[in-house]
């Protein structure tokens, strides 16, 4: 089976940086991927890793260490807009995304 | 191409009744899921398409749900004898699946809204 971790919140000021932690156990591994959601909205894709290192799209970048099962997705420079929540899935033998239960981001003026 | 499609985007429906959901995906993602997702939750997998095979279907999913896609373009998920337990959104997504990279992301749909009284 699989099973992911994050924390519940996170609380940050406009302009800082947050890092929002994701640990994983999963049977089989092809990549860890992160979602964002704004309350009423449908998740949209944020980034994939298949690979260890950092991966650096704009404002986001997402890290994934696969000896450690355990991955990040950083925002810099933080916007109002970012208040969402931020899900890490994992995709592992299954061919499919299975979710974690959500970090809920909230930035403060 | 305008995205992932759902219809209806809401749905109520009395307990002990069926109820069908549509989803029409990006035209060139040969790749459908379908999930569900509770107020505060992560979207859990429910089953997923490559074309017109059924792949992979979750567990935890009862014998009274079931989804077809048909000739590998929209897909339909049925509930048949809906309980309270059932009221949740209901989500589709599409990918192209291969490539690698970006291409595994999903591409959600607005999602239908159950609502089981």
């Amino acid at each position: 089976g699989q099973s992911l971790e994050q924390p519940s919140e996170v609380t940050a000021v406009e302009g800082a940086i947050v890092q929002i932690n994701c640990t994983y156990q999963t049977s089989g591994f092809y990549g860890l991927s992160w979602y964002q959601q704004h309350d009423g909205g449908a998740p949209t894709f944020l980034s994939y890793n298949a690979l260890d290192g950092l991966e650096e799209t704009g404002r986001f970048s997402s890290f994934l260490s696969r000896s450690d099962s355990y991955g990040y997705l950083l925002l810099q420079e933080l916007q109002m807009k970012d208040s969402a929540s931020y899900f890490c899935a994992v995709m592992g033998y299954g061919q499919n995304f299975v979710f974690g239960p959500g970090t809920r981001l909230s930035v403060l003026p | 191409d305008t995205g992932v499609s759902q219809d209806p985007r809401h749905k109520i429906t009395k307990r002990g009744q069926n109820v069908t959901f549509r989803c029409d995906p990006i035209s060139e993602h040969n790749r459908l899921y379908w999930y569900r997702q509770t107020l505060g939750q992560g979207p859990e997998f429910l089953t997923y398409f490559q074309n017109e095979a059924q792949l992979e279907k979750s567990r935890l999913l009862s014998d009274r749900f079931s989804a077809e896609r048909p000739k590998g373009s929209f897909s339909t998920l049925e509930i048949q004898r809906t309980e309270q337990g059932d009221s949740a959104m209901y989500l589709c997504a599409s990918s192209s699946g291969t490539g690698g990279g970006s291409n595994y992301g999903y591409t959600f749909g607005s999602g239908t809204r159950l609502t089981v009284v």
